[in-house]
């Protein structure tokens, strides 16, 4: 079945390590994402790439680190830099440009990480 | 600059109620996209619709309609007699044309009780 995969579900972390998560897509979508959702709040951009080894800060950039060397790929690692690293973090993918079927934006199941 | 507001946080009805969900957005540009997602309990967004902006016809689609009104920048989302399974946070976005950059809401979780 075609959709975004994301790895593990569930994720603890202890404090001062770094943690990968995984996000994988077979839609052959150009653009992907990664997202940050706290309790009770929305959703706040991290990073996006809109091509293969090209990727941009979004608005909380600050203790992450993605990398884009394959298509369907779009990992995300969660540094000890990064402070508060609880939370609930979406991937998400898209076809790039108008000329697709349609600019939407579609999302994996997500991964809970919680510092222990 | 980008804006989407959700204003209710939080709204609780009976089932078999009807309930519309509030969203109002602000851009410079001519032509975007505005969407609804539904977030169940489970996590995963469901993409429900995408509305481009010349494209002001509401859409109905079963038990949930949507009213795109330009002039006063809303894109509202009601659900025709809801059922407990509608349960879940809904977010609206926007999109700019040919730039894949999205912007949320903070979502409005709907309760529905039987």
């Amino acid at each position: 079945d075609g959709g975004i995969t994301q790895s593990p579900k569930y994720l603890f972390r202890k404090e001062g390590q770094n943690v990968t998560l995984s996000c994988e897509q077979n839609l052959n979508h150009d653009a992907m994402y990664w997202y940050r959702q706290d309790p009770g709040q929305g959703l706040r951009l991290i990073y996006y790439s809109q091509i293969v080894n090209d990727f941009q800060k979004g608005d909380i950039a600050e203790g992450y680190s993605v990398s884009r060397e394959k298509k369907e790929s779009f990992p995300l690692t969660v540094t000890s830099a990064q402070k508060n690293p609880t939370a609930f973090y979406l991937c998400a993918s898209s076809p790039s440009g108008a000329t697709h079927s349609g600019n939407t934006i579609y999302f994996g199941e997500g991964s809970w990480l919680t510092v222990v | 600059a980008q804006k989407v507001t959700q204003a209710q946080t939080e709204i609780s009805v009976v089932e078999k109620e009807d309930v519309t969900l509030d969203c109002v957005y602000e851009t410079r540009d001519t032509t975007y996209y505005l969407f609804w997602y539904k977030q169940p309990p489970s996590g995963e967004l469901v993409f429900l619709i995408r509305r481009n902006s010349f494209d002001e016809q509401n859409e109905i689609s079963g038990r949930y309609s949507w009213n795109f009104q330009k002039s006063t920048s809303s894109f509202n989302f009601t659900i025709t007699a809801s059922q407990v399974v509608d349960s879940a946070v809904y977010f609206c976005a926007l999109s700019e044309y040919n730039f894949n950059k999205f912007y949320f809401g903070s979502g409005t979780k709907l309760n529905v009780k039987p």
